[in-house]
């Protein structure tokens, strides 16, 4: 398995451009969820899914849109990029709701984002 | 609303202890540990459930005290690889998948 995977890796955009961060898994999770990690911020939850077709906005969801058409897929679009917008973003994925004590959360290798 | 991590930093010689406190103003249902080395993903630790469980492997364990809507990791005899930040997640309901984490506490151990 290629557990959780993200593209791309770096990216630098101007503002007012749009792009998609990819997010792909391969264990067949119910629950997917993406983050952003900006320094002395921890990780804040941007939006998540509970399966396909069903999305939900997190603690930061201004300026991002989401969309699950897939189990495996659950892409990132930022809509009019905005320097605020520079991060380190985060998918993760878990099999199930965090309910249970065997669930863990799986993080991808994170996307560095830079809005100039 | 972010749980509040406590210490934010603290910095070890090889083989001693720490304590991380977690605390939420909400009622908790579940709280989720993690660790984050520089430039990397977090690595799952571990998951408490309500009910005041205590959990643990190797020399990391943590304990959960619904009542007072806290947690806190312990780490017995600190090796080098336990450096990093360490976040905990929590949840406040069983159907709300929201997971709020702490802004971290950075955890330096020292040869």
């Amino acid at each position: 398995n290629a557990g959780v995977t993200q593209t791309p890796k770096f990216q630098v955009l101007k503002t007012g451009q749009s792009m998609t961060l990819q997010c792909a898994q391969d264990m067949n999770h119910e629950y997917m969820s993406w983050y952003r990690q900006d320094p002395g911020m921890g990780l804040r939850l941007i939006h998540y899914s509970v399966g396909a077709g069903i999305t939900d906005q997190g603690e930061v969801p201004n300026g991002y849109n989401v969309s699950r058409s897939t189990t495996e897929d659950f892409p990132l679009r930022l809509l009019s990029a905005a320097p605020s917008q520079t991060s380190v973003y985060f998918c993760a994925s878990s099999y199930s709701r965090g309910g249970s004590a065997s669930d863990t959360q799986y993080f991808g290798p994170g996307t560095r984002l830079t809005v100039l | 609303q972010q749980p509040v991590q406590s210490p934010q930093a603290v910095i070890l010689r090889e083989g001693e202890d720490a304590v991380i406190n977690c605390s939420s103003s909400k009622a908790l249902y579940s709280v989720h540990w993690y660790r984050q080395k520089h430039g990397e993903a977090p690595i799952f630790l571990m998951i408490l459930l309500k009910g005041g469980e205590q959990k643990g492997h190797d020399k990391i364990s943590a304990s959960f005290n619904e009542k007072k809507q806290q947690s806190s990791l312990y780490l017995t005899a600190s090796q080098l690889s336990y450096s990093g930040t360490y976040f905990c997640g929590v949840t406040s309901g069983g159907s709300n998948y929201k997971l709020t984490f702490g802004k971290g506490t950075l955890l330096t151990v020292n040869p």
